[in-house]
């Protein structure tokens, strides 16, 4: 079966940087696609890796591993804006999103 | 910036009636996608419609549910006979994507909070 695996919920202070884990098992790979959502409001699109490697974009960065199955989102310079569930996604072979459970993460003053 | 429009943000029905959930994608995309998402939970794929067919559909997507695409520009999901397990936001989302360049990313509308009475 296919399966996105991030942690439930993590805690971090403003100011500080924090890193999101996600790791897949799916049918095929055609990129992976990291979304923020704040309670209540639809998924933002973050940031999209298909090659490995970092992609930075401003206070984000994503990373990937196809060969270990494995993404992260880091985000530098916590803001409290920043508290929002993030939500990691696979295209499959059927280019067919798979998202994870996603990861909440709440900013502490 | 462009954006998908839902229409109506939150749907009250009875039970046993249907619905429904409006949307307008983007302008110039070509790929466009129902999701569920029922509160505390993850985002579920219901179905994709390109090029006026459904493309792909989940289990969840039986035949209780429908999409059209009545105009140019509009895109509805039907559902039929609703349970009080339909009780969800149901999120339309648009892509460019051509399937030989997969890094369009879906851009979500604000969704439609559906409750089921």
């Amino acid at each position: 079966g296919q399966n996105i695996d991030q942690p439930t919920e993590m805690t971090a202070t403003e100011g500080a940087i924090v890193q999101i884990n996600c790791t897949y098992q799916t049918s095929g790979f055609n990129g992976l696609f990291w979304y923020q959502q704040h309670a209540g409001e639809a998924p933002t699109f973050l940031s999209y890796n298909v090659l490995d490697g970092l992609e930075e974009k401003g206070r984000f960065s994503s990373f990937l591993s196809r060969s270990k199955g494995y993404s992260y989102l880091l985000l530098k310079e916590l803001q409290m804006k920043d508290s929002a569930s993030y939500l990691c996604a696979v295209l499959d072979s059927n280019y067919q999103l798979i998202w994870g459970a996603g990861t909440k993460l709440i900013i502490k003053p | 910036e462009p954006e998908v429009t839902q229409t109506p943000s939150h749907q009250v029905t009875q039970m046993g009636q249907e619905v429904i959930l409006r949307c307008v994608p983007i302008s110039n995309h070509l790929y466009f996608y129902w999701y569920r998402q029922i509160l505390g939970q993850k985002v579920e794929f219901l179905v994709s419609f390109y090029n006026n067919e459904i493309s792909e559909k989940s289990e969840i997507f039986d035949d209780q549910f429908s999409v059209e695409r009545p105009d140019g520009s509009n895109f509805t999901l039907k559902i039929r006979s609703t349970k009080l397990e339909d009780s969800a936001m149901y999120f339309c989302a648009s892509s460019a994507n051509d399937r030989g360049h997969s890094n369009q990313p879906q851009h979500f509308g604000d969704g439609t909070r559906l409750s089921i009475l």
